[in-house]
This record gives C-alpha cells, sequence and structure tokens, in this order.
C-alpha cells in the first residue's frame, strides 16, 4: 500500500514562528500537494509540486511556501505562522494520469 | 472552472436505514469523480472512482455511486447504514493529469443507533 507520512499529528505554535510541515511518500509519485482543511470549506488547495524543485500555487498561497528537494519528500512552510493559519493541513501524493490522491493522515496545527 | 458541491452539510439517519449524499459537479471536459471517506482525526480514504463506463460503480465498505452526465452529478449511496459509517465524506473531481484535485465541502453523516 502507499504511504504517505506526515511527521507529525499535532503541533502547537507561536505567532510570527517559522513553521515547517514535513510530508514524505514512498510509491515515487510524481505530484505531491498541500490541502488545508477548515469546517465547511472541505480541502483547498496551497500548493502542489509535478516534479522535483517544480511548483505551482493553488487557491490559496499566500503565507506558505514549499519545497521539494527530493522526489519524496514535499514540506510546507509557514514564513510566520499566524493565528488564522490554525487548521487541518493534509499532505497527499498520486502518480501521473488519471489516478487517485493518497493521503497523509493530517496535521492539525494551532497557532497561539 | 471546477468546482463541486455537496448540498447537504449535515444528515443523521438511523443504523440501518439507506443513505444517499448529493454530489454536483462542474466541469468542462470529461471528469474523473471521488468520493473520498474522513474518519474523526484521520486523512482521506478512497470510498470509489468513476473515469469511465459502467455509470453504477462499487466501492468498498458497501458504498456505490452514480454518474449522471445530463445531471451533472455523482451520489453515493448505500443500502443499509452502520454506525461505523458516521464521518465526513468529500466528493471530488479530478483531470487526467492527476494535478488537480477539486474537493466539495463535504457532508458530515452522523447515525443513530
Amino acid at each position: 500500500d502507499v504511504k504517505v507520512t506526515q511527521s507529525s499529528r499535532y503541533l502547537v505554535k507561536r505567532t510570527g514562528e517559522k513553521v515547517f510541515l514535513e510530508c514524505v511518500q514512498d510509491m515515487d509519485h510524481e505530484n505531491m500537494f498541500w490541502y488545508r482543511q477548515d469546517p465547511g470549506l472541505g480541502l483547498r488547495l496551497i500548493y502542489f509540486s509535478y516534479d522535483v524543485k517544480m511548483k505551482e500555487k493553488g487557491d490559496i498561497p499566500e503565507g506558505y511556501s514549499v519545497s521539494r528537494e527530493k522526489k519524496e519528500r514535499f514540506s510546507l512552510i509557514l514564513e510566520s505562522a499566524s493565528t488564522n493559519q490554525t487548521s487541518m493541513y493534509l499532505c497527499a501524493s498520486s502518480p501521473p494520469g488519471a489516478q487517485r490522491a493518497f493521503f497523509g493522515q493530517g496535521t492539525r496545527l494551532t497557532v497561539v | 472552472a471546477q468546482s463541486v458541491t455537496q448540498p447537504d452539510i449535515h444528515i443523521t439517519v438511523s443504523e440501518g436505514a439507506s443513505l444517499e449524499l448529493r454530489c454536483n459537479y462542474s466541469y468542462g471536459a470529461t471528469p474523473y469523480l471521488f468520493w473520498y471517506v474522513q474518519s474523526p482525526g484521520q486523512g482521506l480514504q478512497l470510498l470509489l472512482k468513476y473515469f469511465s463506463g459502467d455509470t453504477l460503480v462499487q466501492g468498498i465498505k458497501g458504498f456505490e455511486a452514480e454518474f449522471k452526465r445530463s445531471q451533472s452529478s455523482f451520489n453515493l449511496r448505500k443500502p443499509s447504514v452502520h454506525w461505523s459509517d458516521a464521518a465526513e465524506y468529500f466528493c471530488a473531481v479530478g483531470d487526467n493529469y492527476g494535478q488537480n484535485f477539486v474537493f466539495g465541502p463535504g457532508t458530515r453523516l452522523s447515525v443513530l443507533p
């Protein structure tokens, strides 16, 4: 089975801190995604990457950046965390073509 | 632009009752459609998917969904709900590159004993 692993299930950070959320997948997938999940809004795409060092902005990239130095790892960076970034963050990966996305368990981030 | 709507924010059914969760999509080309389920505190698990062919697709856990192009719908059904089905359900549409997934807002299902 494909495994998508997010490094933390729960994180509490202070306003203004730089925050790194890490995601690793073990199936050599080209595509990787970071979503933010908020009640009533579903999943909103922050960034996705279709190859090493390649990235595309999603619907809500403001306040976030990403890094993909290796194919299996996709990092989401909050340069200066703010309370409105308190949310559930979900990482996903997918192979090329019309395939499904595989999700990690999510990281619930609280910014205080 | 692609979009997915799930008209019901929250549905409550009794255990053993039938279930239908609605999903409507807007997509300019042939849609690739998915239903995912999310248990509390967990990631999303794929229930079923439709790419082409038979418009009635079977998934895991006894779920099925029917693609109706004329109505731009992909409703999820289950004939008899179990208490363990209580979760949030997301409908999604994707493209044939596996890069552009758009999710609906989700429907939360509660199951009464």
